[in-house]
């Protein structure tokens, strides 16, 4: 089945580590986004990618860092630097919007992230 | 900053009552998108508004786009229990295909 895979679904991080989050698309969308979402609060773009081996800043890119190397897959790196890092993080991806329907966003699963 | 403010944050209705969440932008956009997030979910996509004006149904739900196409607004008429989650509305700018997501309004709906 085609679809965004996210993992792991449950990470927890001791405080000065960085941890990695995994996404993978088989949708062939050539956009892909990472969102934070804390309790009871909206979604905050982190990183944003719209093509291979290129990637912008979103709203709250300081502490995290992200790669595009290949089309279907957009690691999303927490680091030591993220001061709060404990939230739900949502992958997603569309097709850029050139089709009609084409820039609908496909969530992953999510994975919860959690400091001890 | 914000740029996309939803409101209300949190909405309570009896099953059968109607509910309204709304949207509205500082610019103008291209498009809004509205998505649900059923409670320990992820958001899922409902409808997408283009063009300016523009009024959608499904089922009970009526999706509507402002003329200036800087608000937008959901309705839900006679919620049932399955209508419980977030409903987040998402508007792009100048179709650069970078979306900026309202705080969405979470519903409760009480048998």
């Amino acid at each position: 089945d085609g679809g965004i895979t996210q993992s792991p679904k449950y990470l927890f991080r001791k405080e000065g580590q960085n941890v990695t989050l995994s996404c993978e698309q088989n949708l062939n969308h050539d956009a892909m986004y990472w969102y934070r979402q804390d309790p009871g609060q909206g979604l905050r773009l982190i990183y944003y990618s719209q093509i291979v081996n290129d990637f912008q800043k979103g709203d709250i890119a300081e502490g995290y860092s992200v790669s595009r190397e290949k089309k279907e897959s957009f690691p999303l790196t927490v680091t030591s630097a993220q001061k709060n890092p404990t939230a739900f993080y949502l992958c997603a991806s569309n097709l850029s919007g050139t089709k009609l329907g084409g820039n609908t966003i496909y969530f992953g699963e999510g994975s919860w992230l959690t400091v001890v | 900053g914000q740029q996309v403010m939803q409101i209300p944050q949190y909405q309570h209705v009896q099953e059968g009552e109607d509910f309204t969440t709304y949207c509205n932008s500082s610019t103008t956009l291209s498009n809004i998108q509205w998505y649900k997030q059923r409670p320990g979910g992820h958001p899922v996509f409902l409808i997408q508004l283009v063009k300016s004006g523009e009024v959608k149904k499904q089922k009970r739900l009526t999706f509507q786009f402002g003329e200036a196409k800087k608000n937008s607004s959901l309705h839900i008429t006679a919620t049932q229990t399955t209508d419980v989650g977030t409903y987040f509305c998402a508007g792009e700018r100048n179709n650069f295909n970078k979306f900026y997501f309202g705080s969405g309004t979470k519903l409760n709906v009480k048998p």
